[in-house]
């Protein structure tokens, strides 16, 4: 049973720099599918933030790009997420998942739990 | 278009058939995937792919791929499925994953 679980702070100032990481259990992160970030903000809109596969080969939402950076650590079957110069924008739950491609067209097949990031002074 | 709109809220009678709709012009060429999300809970997958349902999933739920837009529909609605359900693809690029804004469904 693949299982996701996300560890990080739930609270940054501005300015800060956000480290999520994603323990991956179940499954290996190098057998063929993507592993990625969504994040959902407190009016419920979800947000892809980026994936990455196997090989280091990284895709990210255009508007974070410059501040994302979605890395994986395959000898602990983990995959991490940092975003720098947080602002009250990023205030949000960010969870990490699996991405699985059919037909060419994505899909997200398991979720971590969610952990809630706050970014406030 | 990079978008993917929904109707922010849809309503069924109990035990009646609702169809939940998702438009942009990124469907086109891709199908889109279906997940449910109830209040505390990360999101669900439904549906993907052509009609695809991972195991688990009731098959009262059901993905159209064909006619436009592209629809979830729950048929036999009940008083459980009552939720927040979010459509997503690709965008017109091919290189990003898109979501729509979420339809919230209430079962009367």
């Amino acid at each position: 049973q693949v299982q996701l679980q996300e560890s990080g702070p739930g609270l940054l100032k501005p300015s800060e720099t956000l480290v999520l990481t994603c323990s991956v259990s179940g499954y290996p992160v190098t057998s063929g599918y993507y592993w990625g970030w969504i994040r959902q903000s407190p009016d419920k809109r979800l947000e892809w933030i980026g994936h990455i596969y196997e090989n280091g080969n990284t895709y990210y939402e255009p508007s974070l790009k410059n501040r994302v950076t979605i890395s994986m650590d395959t000898s602990k079957n983990q995959f991490s997420l940092k975003v720098t110069s947080v602002t009250a924008a990023d205030t949000a739950v960010y969870y990490c998942a699996r991405v699985g491609f059919r037909y060419s067209s994505p899909f997200v097949d398991y979720w971590g739990q969610g952990t809630s990031l706050t970014v406030s002074s | 278009s990079s978008e993917l709109t929904q109707d922010p809220t849809v309503s069924v009678a109990l035990g009646q058939t609702v169809r939940i709709t998702c438009r942009g012009d990124s469907l086109r060429g891709y199908y889109a995937s279906w997940y449910q999300q109830k209040p505390g809970q990360a999101p669900i997958l439904l549906i993907y792919g052509k009609n695809n349902r991972p195991s688990g999933i009731p098959d009262r739920f059901s993905g159209s791929t064909t006619g436009d837009p592209p629809s979830l529909t729950i048929t036999g609605a009940q008083a459980e499925d009552e939720a927040d359900y979010y459509c997503s693809s690709r965008d017109s690029s091919g290189n990003h994953l898109i979501f729509g804004g979420g339809t919230k469904l209430t079962v009367l």
